[in-house]
């Protein structure tokens, strides 16, 4: 029983589409991530959502936007996809902030 | 900016043999520090963790150990097992950072039988 999964794994779209990837966590966690891994293998934190506050990389283009329905889900929505955004996004959950997280499969975005 | 560094982006070791993989961080603040381990087409997965008041943390054949003064931490495996190859990440967090953890590129680490 998968822990933290996201989906869909692969994803290839074309410049300009919006489209979102999902992510869903059963460890009963309270905060949950979403980390960008580009081609240089950068792993990088976008959000975290804890307790109903998010906290957002500045970093972060306002295109891409968490979306958490409940505490067990955190949906990344992207808006007008450019290339830069290929890469491969995880989605990840903890206890808490300052704890080690549990990571899903990632999902690999191509956009052409 | 890359506040947590891995400078050795490959490792090959004989099985049997002590890998060392090093990771080195700029912010003094830093606390807290992860490892994890990485297979293909799969998420990090937890290895260890080491707090910074601390100096060593075992864990099986797993140890890290940490030199607060020289900004460093490094992990050892020992013996190697070819189960272990895959990409190991460093991370590290601190309070005035909002306890987000900074991952370093990753360390490729081949184990050969």
């Amino acid at each position: 029983d998968t822990a933290v999964s996201q989906t869909p794994k692969y994803l290839v779209t074309q410049m300009g589409n919006d489209k979102s990837i999902k992510c869903e966590q059963n460890l009963g966690h309270d905060t949950m991530y979403w980390y960008k891994q580009d081609s240089k293998k950068f792993l990088k934190i976008m959000f975290s959502y804890n307790n109903k506050e998010l906290i957002i990389n500045e970093t972060v283009p306002n295109r891409f936007s968490p979306k958490s329905p409940d505490k067990a889900h955190l949906n990344l929505h992207i808006n007008s996809l450019e290339l830069g955004d290929s890469a491969v996004y995880f989605c990840a959950s903890s206890w808490d902030l300052n704890t080690e997280a549990f990571f899903g499969q990632g999902t690999r975005l191509t956009v052409v | 900016d890359q506040q947590v560094k891995q400078n050795s982006p490959s490792l090959s070791v004989q099985e049997g043999r002590i890998s060392i993989l090093n990771c080195d961080y700029t912010n003094s603040m830093f606390d807290y520090f992860l490892w994890y381990k990485k297979y293909p087409a799969e998420g990090p997965t937890f290895l260890i963790s080491i707090s910074s008041i601390k100096d060593k943390n075992e864990d099986g054949r797993f140890t890290v150990f940490l030199n607060k003064s020289a900004k460093h931490l490094s992990l050892h495996i020992v013996p190697s097992q070819p189960g272990d190859s895959a990409v190991y990440f460093c991370a590290a967090s601190a309070k005035n950072t909002g306890n987000q953890f900074y991952f370093g590129t990753g360390t490729s680490l081949t184990v050969i039988p």
